[in-house]
């Protein structure tokens, strides 16, 4: 199973201040058809998760231009430019290049 | 607008079996592929299994932990998702969710417990 590891797995943020998440990937997520099989997740307190990021690097409809996705292979990165107190919540990154299908651990992030 | 609603989640003792169902709107429900991923109390998304589409074969793909107890079907008719589950222990306790990766339901809790 390819195994993700998120890190950290929780942080503090002020509002207006950005933030970062790292996932590794036990395995490369890139396909031979070019695309790579990484997404990002947030699940707000109370609701199921919704999509932020697809493939890497692309937003899902309606997400707001302060999420970038970024990397490649084994490493990703979720950056959020300016923390807004609707962000609070659990992120996930995802890999479904493989069977199964796997999920990091999850950070939760919070506001100071 | 995308919907997927879950429903059929209850208590149920353990060795008990469940059916729970998921209906999708505002999407060609036939041509999804379609996951379960399951949510234990306070933990993270564990996905469970999958079904393809019908036109890129149907079939449907397990996690090990539930390979042999939990079916996964499809009503294309119906628009509606299936997963049945049998042997059910007290682990299995969660919520389910149904999701295409892009949308997912609200989910549907699941106890087992004596």
């Amino acid at each position: 199973d390819i195994v993700m590891t998120q890190t950290p797995l929780s942080l503090s943020v002020t509002p207006g201040q950005p933030a970062s998440i790292s996932c590794k990937s036990s395995q490369s997520l890139l396909h031979s058809d070019g695309k790579t099989f990484f997404y990002w997740y947030l699940q707000k307190p109370g609701q199921p998760p919704q999509l932020l990021i697809y493939e890497v690097s692309n937003r899902f409809s309606g997400v707001s231009d302060r999420f970038r996705g970024s990397g490649s292979g084994t490493d990703f990165t979720l950056k959020i430019s300016r923390v807004e107190a609707e962000d609070v919540g659990v992120y996930y990154c995802m890999q479904t290049i493989q069977l199964p299908i796997t999920f990091g651990q999850g950070t939760r992030l919070e506001i100071k | 607008e995308v919907q997927l609603v879950e429903s059929g989640g209850g208590l149920v003792k353990p060795g008990g079996s469940l059916r729970v169902s998921c209906v999708g709107s505002g999407f060609t429900f036939n041509d999804a592929w379609l996951s379960w991923v399951r949510q234990a109390p306070g933990k993270g998304l564990e996905w469970i299994g999958r079904i393809k589409a019908k036109t890129d074969g149907g079939t449907a793909d397990y996690a090990a932990p539930v390979k042999g107890r939990l079916t996964i079907s499809r009503d294309d008719s119906k628009n509606t998702l299936y997963l049945q589950m049998l042997s059910l222990k007290t682990e299995d306790t969660a919520v389910y969710y149904c999701t295409t990766g892009h949308q997912w339901g609200q989910g549907t809790l699941v106890t087992v417990s004596s």
